[in-house]
């Protein structure tokens, strides 16, 4: 069954400080990830997509990893600000690109 | 350029009752979808549509139809409205380079 899996469920950092979520997927074959920001009570917004044959792609502060191979990806968040605080979440897309499949998201908190 | 907007924001049902989500977007893209998000879970597709006059079943299409007569437009419909219904309800549409642009969402409660 195809499954994305975050970790950690949650996290509360201080702010200035870089933090790092886990993405694992079991979609095969697939055709890119994503990773989307929502805010409280707000949709998605997207940070970051990559294809299956890229490792890394920027958006600011925000540093989005690929492996492929181990079906995992990472998002690094660098120098954190309050409106940092956001569930983030990791969408893988099916072969066809049409199905997405939806991570539970990371709870991110950034306190002053 | 409003992007996708939706309505109502807010709603309360009475189990039983019937209700219209409505969604539309304003950047001419064909495919939209409609995803429903429980607390603590990832979102789950419902319907998608693909371009005017074609619909599909998504993941979890029990309870709720749709109807895409122009492309701007692609509204939920719920006939008999259970508790099992209470979500928030999101709109998306998806541009050519696969990119997704999502709705405020639709906070419903069934009572």
């Amino acid at each position: 069954k195809n499954q994305v899996e975050q970790s950690p469920q949650s996290l509360i950092i201080l702010e200035g400080k870089n933090c790092t979520l886990q993405c694992n997927y079991t979609v095969s074959p697939f055709s890119n990830l994503r990773w989307y920001k929502q805010d409280t009570g707000r949709g998605p917004v997207s940070l970051t997509i990559m294809t299956f044959s890229e490792n890394t792609k920027s958006n600011g502060r925000y540093t989005a990893t690929l492996d492929a191979d181990t079906k995992q990806s990472s998002l690094h968040i660098t120098a954190s600000q309050l409106s940092d605080s956001a569930s983030y979440i990791c969408v893988v897309s099916d072969q066809a690109g049409t199905a997405l499949i939806f991570g539970k998201g990371t709870t991110l908190s950034v306190s002053s | 350029n409003a992007g996708v907007t939706q309505t109502p924001k807010f709603r309360i049902l009475k189990i039983g009752q019937s209700m219209t989500l409505q969604c539309t977007q304003d950047m001419n893209h064909n495919y939209m979808y409609w995803y429903r998000q429980d607390p603590g879970m990832g979102l789950k597709l419902i319907y998608y549509s693909v371009g005017a006059g074609i619909t599909d079943k998504g993941e979890v299409p029990n309870g709720y139809n749709v109807s895409r007569s122009t492309t701007e437009d692609f509204p939920l419909r719920l006939e008999l409205a259970a508790p099992s219904q209470t979500s928030v309800y999101f709109c998306a549409s998806r541009d050519g380079y696969n990119e997704q642009f999502f709705g405020p969402g639709t906070r419903l409660t069934v009572l």
